[in-house]
């Protein structure tokens, strides 16, 4: 099925350091979400984004839905050793709303102390 | 956040037999839940999407008779696995939208199925 281009695929950084990922797409979308799974969890709600050019935080997390509505990213500032995991983007595209979601392939995040 | 919680966390079956997984919303009604699968590594590909009182749509190659779906109440949609084989052993997850709310879905906590 259709997927979001998601890059990073992997990111292994120092505890401290700022990470920042994204998602692209062609096609416009209508909503924006990032969520984080750990092993064996399902994925929770990180950030949900739903205006062009809406720009959230959620505590050290910031996402941003990009103007042409093809993109969105994710900054994590300051990690530490609780935000490893997977991140993924995901979002409704234009003009459903269905409630349907396409996801991104996964960003992994490894945070060493 | 709404919570939506899972049932079985993992379950082993035999070859041939069926299994149920729950997905139930516990402090709000979901119209609409919908049912993914993931291997390991992966992504989460959406199987069906589950409608409250209607037949569940299911994506383009995912077998209907394979994988029931009922969503009899506005708390709870049920994924059935029939006659489940090794090939079937998967992470299946739901999620569930808020009657009326916005777009974000909430997740259970996933079901680890493994067939032997």
């Amino acid at each position: 099925g259709q997927q979001l281009n998601q890059s990073p695929q992997s990111m292994f950084i120092q505890e401290g350091e700022d990470v920042s990922m994204n998602c692209t797409s062609s096609s416009i979308f209508n909503t924006w979400l990032w969520y984080k799974q750990d092993p064996g969890e399902g994925p929770v709600l990180l950030i949900a984004l739903y205006k062009a050019g809406e720009l959230t935080s959620n505590g050290r997390l910031t996402a941003q839905f990009g103007i042409t509505r093809k993109d969105s990213f994710l900054n994590i500032s300051a990690s530490i050793p609780s935000d490893v995991g997977i991140y993924f983007c995901a979002g409704q595209r234009f003009p459903s709303n269905t409630g349907k979601l396409i996801f991104g392939q996964g960003t992994t995040l490894q945070v060493k102390p | 956040g709404a919570v939506v919680s899972q049932h079985p966390s993992w379950v082993i079956c035999k070859s041939g037999t069926s299994v149920k997984i729950e997905c139930r919303s516990l402090d709000f009604q979901a119209t609409t839940m919908f049912w993914y699968r993931q291997f390991p590594k992966q992504s989460l590909m959406l199987m069906a999407t589950s409608n409250e009182g209607s037949k569940a749509t299911y994506e383009q190659g995912v077998e209907k008779d394979k994988f029931l779906i009922n969503h009899a109440s506005l708390t709870l949609s049920t994924l059935t696995v029939t006659s489940a084989h090794p090939e079937d052993s998967s992470f299946y997850i739901c999620s569930a939208r808020e009657l009326g709310g916005n777009t974000e879905a909430f997740f259970g906590q996933g079901t680890r199925l493994t067939v032997v």
